[in-house]
């Protein structure tokens, strides 16, 4: 089964930069389009970056996404670090049959 | 304004069914990908059903055969029916859409549901 790997979780400072990656389990993760979810405690998931890199209306250009595949990963920069930007963050994108997969989440700390 | 609106949750005991709604607005249901999403406690998100818009289906295998998805066009809502619920099923229940042409998600509030052992 296709999976997706994410850091358990990143810590940095206000106003730095941070970068999260996630790495697919086989195949081709530039196949299919990565979407990055973000969810403050006791909040539902919102869309930061869908279809690789594109930003939702609303969503600062802080926050970019990326592929790499060299490394069969996508990749969400959050630059310019803020305490708001404190959530849990996850990957999604779809197996060989066109179904949901998501990651495990990174708990982003601003220090 | 799109929103999407779940009801429905409770606690029920295992072995017992709740139906969860989602009410859609500033869209219509029969024209989207709709997807219900959950999260156990303390744990990430899991994709557990997707009504595609031609009304095909998509089930988890950890629901397959207990869940339903569904819609009603005329009230412009989806549904998951959940019979033969387990601890295993306690989670907050996302509904979701994904855009017509494209991967960007619209999401709901999440009802919570509960199942006593």
């Amino acid at each position: 089964n296709f999976m997706l790997t994410q850091p358990h979780s990143v810590s940095e400072s206000p106003g730095k930069t941070v970068t999260i990656s996630c790495t697919g389990s086989s195949g081709n993760i530039a196949a299919n389009y990565v979407q990055w979810y973000q969810q403050r405690p006791g909040s539902a998931p919102t869309t930061i970056i869908y279809e690789d890199n594109q930003r939702p209306s609303g969503v600062p250009d802080r926050f970019s996404g990326s592929i790499d595949r060299s490394s069969n990963s996508a990749s969400l920069t959050i630059s310019g670090l803020k305490t708001e930007d404190e959530a849990d963050y996850y990957c999604q994108s779809y197996d060989t049959t066109n179904h949901w997969v998501f990651g495990g989440g990174t708990k982003v700390t601003v220090l | 304004e799109v929103q999407l609106v779940e009801s429905g949750g409770g606690l029920v005991q295992s072995g017992g069914s709740l139906r969860l709604s989602c009410a859609i607005s500033g869209f219509a249901v029969r024209k989207n990908y709709m997807i219900w999403v959950r999260q156990a406690p303390g744990k990430g998100l899991e994709c557990v059903s997707v009504l595609y818009s031609a009304g095909t289906t998509y089930y988890a295998d950890s629901v397959k055969g207990r869940f339903t998805i569904s819609r009603d066009d005329s009230e412009n809502t989806m549904y998951l029916q959940m019979n033969s619920l387990t601890y295993e099923d306690t989670a907050v229940y996302y509904c979701a859409r994904r855009y017509t042409l494209g991967h960007q998600v619209d999401w709901g509030q999440g009802t919570r549901v509960s199942v006593s052992s």
